[in-house]
């Protein structure tokens, strides 16, 4: 079993649409959890990071974080062609102080006009 | 203000070949990271310094590769007798503390060993 797990996709969604994007981790210690945008031949782009249960929204992203569950969400409404990315899971493992980031391998979004 | 820089932008090397990759954290991050991304997978960690000592290396592929960060900001990435399997993008990250905080990516170093 991996670490972090994410659908790899590709996900296709249409313009306006809301994206769910997924991942399960297996390290029930697992106390920071992030998401991050990575486009084409670029690097990692920070989006949200959420630390207890729960939902966090900013503009028109929502991390929902459900540790029993072990499962970490992102929603992008109203998607843009300019979303069409992939987006990556990250956890820091339990018992570190520090942010050793595990991530999945990414879920290809693409937002179709 | 300026992000993570990191220089140079693409190194091809012959097999064999002795290379160091350059990052420059934000300015005032005390934590820094570097990992490595193959195609198609997500970043895997390498090492962490908090400051100028390497407080976790666990993630270095083999003795081949070593990392010094002597002042506390800039870091260099060395990797000696470089092989092919070493190909793949080397990305360096910074935070604002040595804790579980957010990480800010650089835009990476493309290695290629011919």
């Amino acid at each position: 079993q991996k670490e972090v797990e994410q659908n790899s996709g590709p996900l296709s969604v249409p313009e306006g649409a809301i994206a769910s994007l997924n991942c399960t981790y297996s390290d029930r210690g697992s106390q920071s959890f992030f998401w991050y945008r990575q486009y084409s031949g670029k690097s990692p782009e920070l989006i949200m990071f959420i630390y207890s249960n729960g939902d966090k929204e900013d503009g028109r992203f929502t991390a929902q974080l459900n540790k029993a569950s072990q499962y970490v969400s992102l929603l992008i409404r109203d998607s843009q062609p300019s979303d069409s990315a992939t987006y990556l899971c990250a956890v820091t493992p339990g018992g570190t102080s520090y942010g050793k980031l595990t991530f999945g391998q990414g879920t290809i979004l693409t937002v179709h006009p | 203000g300026a992000g993570v820089s990191q220089t140079p932008s693409n190194k091809v090397t012959e097999k064999g070949k002795y290379v160091e990759l350059r990052c420059d954290p934000i300015s005032g991050h005390t934590a820094l990271y570097w990992y490595r991304q193959s195609l198609g997978q997500g970043p895997e960690f390498l090492i962490y310094f908090q400051g100028t000592g390497a407080a976790d290396d666990s993630g270095l592929p083999n003795d081949r590769f070593f990392a010094v960060r002597p002042e506390g900001s800039v870091s260099t990435l060395k990797i000696q007798r470089t092989e092919r399997g070493d190909s793949a993008v080397y990305l360096c990250a910074s935070s604002p503390s040595g804790g579980l905080g957010e990480q800010y990516f650089g835009p990476g170093t493309r290695l290629t060993v011919t």
